[in-house]
C-alpha cells in the first residue's frame, strides 16, 4: 500500500453537473497525477502536479482543472460534465529528483458515469 | 501523436511459455522505462523498469530488454503462470522526471 488514496471510488452525476475528485497521500511526494483509463487508449495523463501550487497541464486536460493547496491532496475537478467524460480515473504519486527516476504508485481509482 | 504505442492488444500463451510483450516510443529524450500490471477493478502496480544506460533489467521471471536504436521495449515473462493474465502497460520518462506518459496496454491471458 503506497498511501494513496481516492474518493469517491464511484460515482454517477449528470450531464453539466460540477464534480470533483480527491486524492489524497500520506508518502510526502512531489509529484502527483490524475490519469484516465479508457478502453483503447491506455492512461492518458490529465493534469500533474509538481508542488504545493504547481500543477501543468497533460495531454487531455481540456474540460478539467486541478488544485493542490497542500502536498497531501490533489483534487481534480470537471466544471460541467459531460458524457465523454465517463471514465476510470486514477491519482498516482511519485517522488523524483533531478537526474533520478523512480517509479509510480496508483490508487485504487474512481469510476465515473456522466449520464 | 501518439509518443508510447503498443501495438498488439491481446496475446493469448500457454502457461510455462514465454510472453512477450512489446512497445515502441518516438521520442529519443526519453530515458527511463517502466512496466505496469493492472488486474480489473485495480490500479496499476509498477511491475519492473530500466533505464537508458542499460539494456536489460531482470527481476525474477520478468525480464525488461530496451533497444535504443530501434526506440523499442520488450517486457519477457518466463515461465508464464495464470495469475500473469492481466493488462500490461509501458510507460516512459524524459529527463525532467516530471511525466510518465503510457502505451495503451496489452491484454495478456495464460491458459492452464
Amino acid at each position: 500500500d503506497a498511501g494513496i488514496t481516492q474518493s469517491p471510488r464511484h460515482k454517477v452525476t449528470e450531464t453539466g453537473t460540477p464534480v470533483t475528485l480527491r486524492c489524497h497521500q500520506t508518502e510526502n511526494h512531489r509529484y502527483m497525477y490524475w490519469y484516465r483509463q479508457d478502453p483503447g487508449h491506455g492512461l492518458r495523463l490529465i493534469h500533474y502536479s509538481y508542488g504545493v501550487k504547481d500543477t501543468d497541464k497533460g495531454e487531455v486536460s481540456d474540460g478539467y482543472s486541478v488544485s493542490r493547496s497542500k502536498t497531501e491532496d490533489f483534487l481534480l475537478t470537471l466544471e460541467s460534465a459531460t458524457s465523454s467524460q465517463t471514465s476510470v480515473y486514477f491519482c498516482a504519486i511519485r517522488t523524483t529528483t533531478t537526474g533520478t527516476n523512480t517509479e509510480a504508485f496508483f490508487g485504487q481509482g474512481t469510476r465515473l458515469t456522466v449520464v | 501523436d501518439q509518443q508510447v504505442k503498443q501495438n498488439s492488444p491481446s496475446l493469448s500463451v500457454q502457461e510455462g511459455r514465454i510472453s512477450i510483450l512489446n512497445c515502441d516510443y518516438t521520442n529519443s529524450m526519453f530515458d527511463y522505462f517502466l512496466w505496469y500490471k493492472k488486474y480489473p477493478a485495480e490500479g496499476p502496480t509498477f511491475l519492473i523498469s530500466i533505464s537508458s544506460i542499460k539494456d536489460k533489467n531482470e527481476d525474477g521471471r520478468f525480464t525488461v530488454f530496451l533497444n535504443k536504436s530501434a526506440k523499442h521495449l520488450s517486457l519477457h515473462i518466463v515461465p508464464s503462470q495464470p495469475g500473469d493474465s492481466a493488462v500490461y502497460f509501458c510507460a516512459v520518462s524524459d529527463t525532467s522526471g516530471s511525466r510518465l506518459t503510457f502505451g495503451e496496454g496489452t491484454q495478456l491471458t495464460v491458459n492452464p
